[in-house]
């Protein structure tokens, strides 16, 4: 168990409501990460934390936003979700350079 | 940028024989080279990683990796496979540069029978 809750873990939403989805690390890991998973892509990054209100982008960002104002959690959030966002999301966190990286468990977000 | 290719979407094996999955990558930077399962419905779980050092990785339940440079490649090997090995394998690739932004194959499904 490396310490990561992802919530919720299974959401409905309709098109154009915002959702904000969140991992909590209890590890006091530094960097933080945001991945989608769809078949046939493996994961993508979405966006990524280097600490505390540090954050970037990743290949996939556009219509997503992060936050990180602890280093305990970090927040994504689609400010209107669209269909091509349905999708497993998957935080991951890294304490420094070289270690290993570990992932939760997923969040399965479905917009109808 | 970097790239990862893995060269079998599934993979079908029988219990006790062996397996190996195929990945290639690009890049133009060096990298770090990763392999991750993942188990239905659950994360993803390191099984090994190469950073440096010895080209031959040895990681959890068994599995083992060789980083080939001239053939940019880093495949999977097991030499005897369970039922309990049945599941997805991703190869990942991350710049030796940018920790953790990982470049991820679509991935490989191995489903292990009797």
């Amino acid at each position: 168990d490396a310490g990561i809750t992802q919530s919720p873990r299974h959401k409905v939403t309709e098109t154009g409501t915002p959702v904000t989805l969140r991992c909590h690390q209890t590890e006091n890991h530094r960097y933080m990460y945001w991945y989608r998973q769809d078949p046939g892509h493996g994961l993508r990054l979405i966006h990524y934390s280097y600490g505390v209100k540090d954050t970037d982008k990743g290949e996939v960002s556009d219509g997503y936003s992060v936050s990180r104002s602890k280093t305990e959690d970090f927040l994504l959030t689609l400010e209107s979700a669209t269909s091509s966002q349905t999708s497993v999301y998957f935080c991951a966190i890294s304490e420094a350079d070289g270690n290993t990286i570990y992932f939760g468990e997923g969040s399965w977000l479905t917009v109808v | 940028a970097q790239s990862v290719t893995q060269l079998d979407s599934q993979v079908p094996v029988f219990e006790e024989a062996p397996v190996e999955l195929r990945c290639n990558y690009s890049s133009s930077v060096s990298v770090y080279l990763f392999w991750y399962v993942q188990y239905p419905n659950q994360g993803l779980q390191l099984l090994l990683k190469y950073l440096s050092g010895s080209t031959l990785v040895k990681g959890i339940n068994g599995f083992e990796a060789e980083f080939n440079k001239s053939q940019t490649s880093f495949h999977l090997r097991k030499p005897s496979v369970h039922i309990s090995d049945t599941a997805e394998y991703f190869c990942a690739v991350t710049a030796t540069d940018s920790w953790g932004k990982f470049q991820f194959g679509a991935g490989t499904q191995v489903v292990v029978t009797p």
